[in-house]
């Protein structure tokens, strides 16, 4: 069985950094492209990031270009999001998963705060 | 604004049918899969169809995707009140180098 736990929300400043976890099992990581999605408040899903299998290849919405970086450990089945200087705006429910663009698998979510 | 466009709402009597539309373009929806969600409130998305028409073990045949040129669509049939979610389309942009997601669309059985 899939399985995705996100750990690393919290509440945190404006101009502040977070490092988001995602543990992954049931699956063979290193084989997948992973990708994470947010959820405003009250708000629809948006696609953050994603990252190949090997690490090769990586995107970004333009929103958190030169603030957000994707990362993954394959010997650790875990992907990471550093986001730093977050604005208000960051605010959102954090969802690993599975899949380059319209994932398959998703993780419960961690809540991001963004506020002073 | 979202890069797919899907009507805010839908509504429709339980056992009835209702479809619901996700259109984009030609670097999105026009070249790749599109695969569709259902968001019940306060949980993450569950994926009801994935590679524009195909649903994963455990999804009902009430639930049908299809596509043509740069729309999609998502058909539920015999509505119950455990459908009563938001529902999301998504795909890969190759314009933007970007997931995209339709804003949403919330399904009320009344």
């Amino acid at each position: 069985e899939v399985q995705l736990v996100e750990s690393g929300g919290g509440l945190v400043q404006p101009g502040g950094s977070l490092r988001l976890s995602c543990a992954a099992s049931g699956f063979t990581f290193s084989g997948y492209w992973m990708s994470w999605v947010r959820q405003a408040p009250g708000k629809g899903l948006e696609w953050v990031a994603n990252i190949k299998g090997d690490g090769s290849e990586k995107y970004y919405v333009d929103s958190v270009k030169g603030r957000f970086t994707i990362s993954r450990d394959n010997a650790k089945n875990s992907l990471y999001l550093q986001m730093n200087s977050l604005r208000a705006e960051d605010t959102a429910v954090y969802y690993c998963a599975c899949g380059k663009a319209a994932p398959d698998y998703w993780g419960q979510g961690t809540l991001v705060t963004v506020s002073s | 604004q979202s890069v797919l466009t899907q009507p805010p709402s839908v509504s429709a009597a339980p056992g009835q049918k209702v479809t619901i539309s996700c259109s984009g373009s030609s670097s999105n929806i026009g070249n790749y899969y599109v695969s569709w969600y259902q968001q019940l409130p306060g949980t993450a998305p569950k994926l009801l169809i994935y590679e524009s028409n195909k649903r994963p073990s455990g999804i009902p045949d009430r639930f049908s995707g299809s596509k043509s040129g740069t729309s999609a669509t998502l058909g539920i049939t015999g509505l119950q009140t455990g459908d009563e979610a938001d529902y999301y389309c998504g795909t890969w942009d190759s314009s933007l180098s970007a997931g995209v997601f339709g804003g949403g669309t919330k399904l009320t059985v009344l």
